[in-house]
């Protein structure tokens, strides 16, 4: 069983830049989430795609976007970077929302350093 | 609102200690899920436990115990004899399951044990 994988592993963009995350989700699960964690805190949920459509947001401005593929894969954009944007961005996958086995895994994450 | 709290930021103990995180959550939900989620050094969010709102029945899985308490809303973890690989961030979750499965993270409690 293959588990959920990101990529870039880093990442170091200026100010005003836009960056593309990717995510492989976990085999058998078609719902993907992204959450970014900064620096001593918890991850915060950005959002949830499940049959490549937007299936929940968080509390995050338009200039997060995403995207989910056929196959389940992800994209996480983020246009005109700033400096708060620095983070762990990380990835989970699950199976679909609402089934009672919901647990999400995690992929090592990209750290993402705004300068 | 949704929140999870864990009031201790950092703990340090002896190896062999017995040691307990504790989670305190808020949520207007009947049904719900939390979660325990580790993660070492490497950043990645490694699952340890589900429970749901209507299971209270306490859980061991080797060293490690859990001990759920509706009506005091807290979900506490326990690490029994800690080795120096318990080392890391642990985080409580909790899910809105009606939102599709997105968690609400505490800030986590950072555990060190020393040789």
């Amino acid at each position: 069983e293959t588990g959920v994988t990101q990529s870039p592993t880093h990442l170091i963009k200026t100010r005003g830049q836009q960056v593309t995350l990717r995510c492989s989700s976990q085999s058998g699960h078609n719902t993907v989430s992204w959450y970014q964690q900064a620096l001593g805190q918890g991850p915060q949920f950005i959002f949830q795609y499940y049959r490549e459509e937007e299936n929940g947001r968080g509390n995050f401005p338009p200039r997060f976007s995403g995207l989910q593929f056929p196959n389940y894969s992800s994209e996480l954009n983020v246009n005109a970077l700033e400096l708060d944007d620095s983070a762990l961005y990380l990835c989970a996958s699950s199976p679909p929302p609402g089934t009672d086995y919901n647990e999400q895994f995690f992929g090592p994450g990209t750290r993402l350093t705004v300068l | 609102a949704q929140k999870v709290t864990q009031a201790q930021t950092e703990i340090s103990v002896v190896e062999k200690e017995d040691v307990t995180l504790d989670c305190v959550y808020e949520t207007r939900d009947t049904t719900y899920y939390l979660f325990w989620y580790k993660q070492p050094p490497s950043g990645e969010l490694v699952f340890l436990i589900r429970r749901n709102s209507f299971d209270e029945q306490n859980e061991i899985s080797g060293r490690y115990s859990w001990n759920f308490q509706k009506s005091t809303s807290s979900f506490n973890f326990t690490i029994t004899a800690s080795q120096v690989v318990d080392s890391a961030v642990y985080f409580c979750a909790l899910s809105d399951t009606r939102g599709g499965g997105k968690l609400i993270f505490g800030q986590g409690t950072e555990l060190s044990v020393k040789p």
